[in-house]
């Protein structure tokens, strides 16, 4: 069974620029999250979805961050503009549902360069 | 204050080895806790759960001390191939999927 998938692996950008990144979560899982991961620390949650909708985006910088997961599977974050600290891994996870029993499984992430 | 204290490490141990990492959590109302393992450049693995006072699993037994809010992760008989990043999670609320990662702890097994 495929695992969560995430593209690009890899992205370089110029600071002010905007990024996307993508996710595919396996196979009917409801539950979708976004984690940023710095240097030396830990994932951090950005935003949860429970199908199509947004249940915990409280850790998420709307003022350039902006999540989608239309159909209820596929998810996109987005950075408009990108700064200079936002160079970071962005981790893709997913679980069955959510509850707190159901594993999280994440995605290899995508390592962000803004330069 | 952070949700999930842990000692970063680095840990450096001979294979065989027995190693400890502990690791501290703020919020009382937590009811579910994990290890996850973390290879260089790579993602987060879930290595254990721990619902009750503990879990055992081979070589890897994980122990809950609800009264002091700390848990622990003891490796015995260490290998080489166990040289990761150990990341203590938290699960807060109790009944929501809300996983507060610690720092994680670096470990090194030399032969």
């Amino acid at each position: 069974e495929a695992g969560v998938v995430q593209s690009p692996r890899y992205k370089i950008i110029e600071k002010k620029q905007p990024v996307a990144f993508w996710c595919n979560p396996i196979s009917g899982h409801n539950t979708l999250y976004w984690y940023l991961q710095n240097l030396g620390q830990g994932p951090e949650l950005l935003i949860r979805y429970e199908n199509e909708e947004a249940v915990d985006d409280s850790q998420l910088p709307k003022d350039r961050f902006s999540a989608e997961r239309l159909k209820g599977v596929d998810s996109t974050l987005k950075i408009q503009p990108a700064e200079l600290g936002d160079s970071a891994v962005y981790l893709c996870a997913s679980s069955l549902g959510a509850s707190e029993y159901n594993e999280q499984f994440f995605g290899p992430g995508t390592r962000l360069t803004v330069l | 204050r952070k949700e999930v204290e842990q000692d970063p490490g680095p840990f450096n141990v001979p294979e065989g080895a027995t190693v400890a990492f502990n690791c501290t959590y703020s919020n009382s109302a937590s009811q579910s806790f994990f290890w996850y393992r973390q290879d260089c450049r790579k993602e987060p693995k879930l290595l254990m759960s721990v619902y009750s006072s503990g879990n055992e699993d081979g070589r890897f037994t994980a122990q809950l001390n609800r009264a002091s809010q700390y848990i622990s992760l003891l490796i015995r008989d260490s290998k080489l191939s166990d040289s990761a990043t150990y990341l203590c999670v938290v699960n807060i609320p109790a009944g929501a999927n809300n996983l507060f990662f610690g720092t994680g702890t670096r470990l090194t097994v030399i032969p």
